[in-house]
């Protein structure tokens, strides 16, 4: 079975330009995070999707981060514009329901480099 | 929103059992217990999950006392390739998943 697929691995942009990460969670997992992690640092949530709702986004920069799950399954991040302190990774993960137990699937994550 | 606290790092030799502790003082009635893993480039891997006594699979066992203000993970035998971050959190049903710092294992030869 597939993991938990995003895309692209790695991205360079200069500051104010805008970047799309895509995350395609595994099938069947109705749960979708997306995390952002800086060096040495654990993940930090930044939303988290039941279906195609966003049910926590507490976290999300909203001035300048928007992120999308149409249909309950793809999901896209998007931070515009981009500022030096977005440089991180950006880490997508699934999960099956977010019940009482449950376990979260990552993905490998998109390495940003804003400079 | 239960915090943890785990030591920064350690070390340990090839072959040795390694146990990390999680103190979380503030942890709630439906509170899970879970430890994560990862690897430099990776994003985090579940290792074991728990709400009380004792809880083992095929790579951990999870021990959790009765009153579960702390857990401690246990890694038997450990491998250079366990050399890794090891994150414990608490939370119920991933609703407000925090990750800390975590712990860094080194696994010396």
């Amino acid at each position: 079975e597939a993991g938990v697929v995003q895309s692209p691995r790695y991205k360079i942009i200069e500051k104010k330009q805008p970047v799309a990460f895509w995350c395609n969670p595994i099938s069947g997992h109705n749960t979708l995070y997306w995390y952002r992690q800086n060096l040495g640092q654990g993940p930090e949530l930044l939303i988290r999707y039941e279906n195609e709702e966003a049910v926590d986004d507490s976290q999300l920069p909203k001035d300048r981060f928007s992120a999308e799950r149409l249909k309950g399954v793809d999901s896209t991040l998007k931070i515009q514009p981009a500022e030096l302190g977005d440089s991180a990774v950006y880490l997508c993960a699934s999960s099956f329901a977010a019940g009482l137990t449950y376990e979260q699937y990552f993905g490998p994550g998109t390495r940003l480099t804003v400079t | 929103l239960a915090k943890t606290t785990q030591p920064i790092s350690m070390d340990s030799y090839e072959g040795q059992e390694v146990n990390i502790t999680c103190s979380h003082n503030n942890i709630a009635t439906n509170d899970y217990i879970t430890w994560y893993q990862q690897f430099p480039s990776q994003g985090p891997r579940f290792i074991i999950q728990g709400y009380k006594t004792k809880v083992t699979n095929e790579v951990a066992s999870l021990f959790i006392p009765a009153d579960r203000k702390s857990s401690t993970l246990s890694l038997p035998r450990v491998s250079l390739s366990d050399t890794a971050v090891y994150y414990c959190l608490v939370d119920t049903g991933g609703f407000k998943t925090i990750f800390g710092a975590g712990t860094r294992l080194f696994v010396k030869a």
